[in-house]
């Protein structure tokens, strides 16, 4: 089956722009989560959706947002980019989001703020 | 996991050498961990995981260590291969927080042959 595939896999934004990051899951999965990965913080929980709620958000600013369509495509949205938010960003997908069920990451989006 | 910022500790090893990877975590009420591997422009790759009521588990030619008293975890590679050249992270969750994984910062294991 497909894994979780995210959109676009490169990109270059000004900053003060905004961005929007797509991620669809595994097919069948409900549970998408983000996560931020740098050098220097590492992989840092940002949010989890499930059923199109947010159930869960990390310690970021709220320039940081996200969605979950019925689908349960998801989408994350960082408004008035700054530098430091140039990482990679992760989704991970999982059936239901309960800790003994594996989560499924995709290859990430690598965002660079200039 | 605890992030250790920027320094990434590296493991360099033989191959066919065993590899011990260490982790340490700060939350007592974690109950699940999870062993990740991240090759260069990808995603962490799901290796290997242990419930808080276990303290050993193995899979294929990795064992999983959990030491609850000490807040200690550790990845045992038996025959370490070139294709396990990666950096390997540690993650643990609880059950109120759903999907939320807390990561550390993470080890690189360089396999010379």
């Amino acid at each position: 089956k497909a894994g979780v595939t995210q959109t676009p896999r490169y990109l270059i934004k000004t900053r003060g722009q905004q961005v929007t990051l797509s991620c669809s899951p595994i097919s069948g999965h409900r549970s998408v989560s983000w996560y931020q990965q740098t050098p220097g913080q590492g992989l840092q929980f940002l949010f989890e959706y499930f059923s199109e709620t947010q159930r869960n958000k990390g310690n970021f600013p709220g320039r940081f947002s996200g969605r979950q369509f019925s689908n349960s495509r998801s989408e994350m949205n960082v408004s008035t980019l700054e530098l430091g938010d140039s990482a990679l960003y992760l989704c991970a997908s999982s059936l239901d989001g309960r800790p003994n069920t594996e989560a499924f990451f995709g290859q990430g989006t690598r965002l660079t703020v200039v | 996991g605890e992030s250790v910022g920027l320094h990434l500790p590296t493991l360099s090893v033989q191959e066919g050498d065993n590899s011990i990877i260490n982790c340490a975590y700060s939350n007592s009420a974690s109950d699940y961990f999870i062993w990740y591997k991240q090759e260069s422009g990808k995603g962490p790759q799901f290796i290997i995981d242990i419930r808080s009521n276990m303290d050993k588990r193995q899979g294929q030619r990795v064992t999983v260590l959990l030491n609850k008293t000490v807040k200690h975890l550790s990845l045992q590679i038996a025959a370490t291969q070139p294709g396990d050249s990666a950096v390997y992270f540690c993650a643990d969750t609880f059950e109120a927080a759903g999907n939320k994984l807390t990561f550390g910062g993470g080890t690189r294991v360089l396999v010379k042959p």
